[in-house]
């Protein structure tokens, strides 16, 4: 089965930017969406098809695709950011949606 | 608004039988696919199954395929989740979520979560 990799932890400082990676065999040709969750909610879409924002995501969000790695970016990070961010991908071949593993976002 | 309201949770022995729901309004149900996501203790998403729009369609996790069934009544505009032969992995907190319009466009709206917890 198709498996997505991110790396378990990121920090960064406030007004800085972070960078999440996701890992998967030519997830290049694959749409990538990106999920946001805070503890004990619902998960929130942030990031969908690889780049684009839903309404009411912020413009320092943005998302990459190419190759094996894709990369949501959050520019002039807040201390609301601290999240678990997961991407997402359809894999054709098993008919299955695949999470990726997380990454936790602390502000230092 | 849209709202995925989400009921039926609780704590089951191993082996028994429990269905989840979730009410959706705001939005036209019948016209969109939804899904199932659970995410166990301290841990990250399982995607659980979805079911297309009109109900034509099912697919499964590997990992339930044979024990649960995803459903809905666009009469009623709800989702369930029928999960059957639950063992302790099962434990988790079940999602039920909208797919977004348009192909592949990701899970736009999610209910707020309801708890299975599987003990004897």
């Amino acid at each position: 089965s198709y498996v997505l990799t991110q790396p378990p932890s990121v920090s960064v400082a406030p007004g800085k930017t972070a960078g999440i990676t996701c890992g998967g065999d030519n997830i290049g040709i694959k749409s990538v969406h990106w999920y946001q969750q805070k503890p004990g909610q619902a998960p929130v879409l942030v990031m969908y098809q690889d780049s684009d924002r839903p309404s009411g995501i912020p413009e320092r969000f943005s998302g990459s695709n190419s190759g094996n790695t894709a990369t949501l970016t959050i520019s002039r990070v807040e201390v609301g950011d601290e999240a678990d961010y997961f991407c997402q991908v359809w894999d054709d071949d098993s008919d299955h949606y695949v999470f990726g593993t997380g990454t936790e976002v602390t502000v230092l | 608004q849209v709202q995925l309201v989400q009921s039926g949770g609780g704590v089951v022995q191993p082996g028994r039988s429990l269905r989840l729901s979730c009410a959706a309004s705001g939005f036209t149900f019948s016209t969109y696919a939804m899904h199932w996501v659970r995410q166990a203790p301290g841990k990250g998403l399982e995607w659980v199954a979805v079911i297309l729009s009109d109900a034509t369609n099912e697919f499964y996790a590997d990992s339930v395929k044979g024990r649960f069934t995803i459903s809905r009544d666009n009469s009623k505009n709800t989702l369930y989740l029928e999960v059957k032969s639950l063992t302790i992995e099962d434990t988790a907190v079940y999602y039920c979520a909208r797919d977004g319009h348009g192909s592949n466009t990701g899970f736009d709206h999610w209910g707020q979560g309801t708890l299975v917890t599987v003990s004897s």
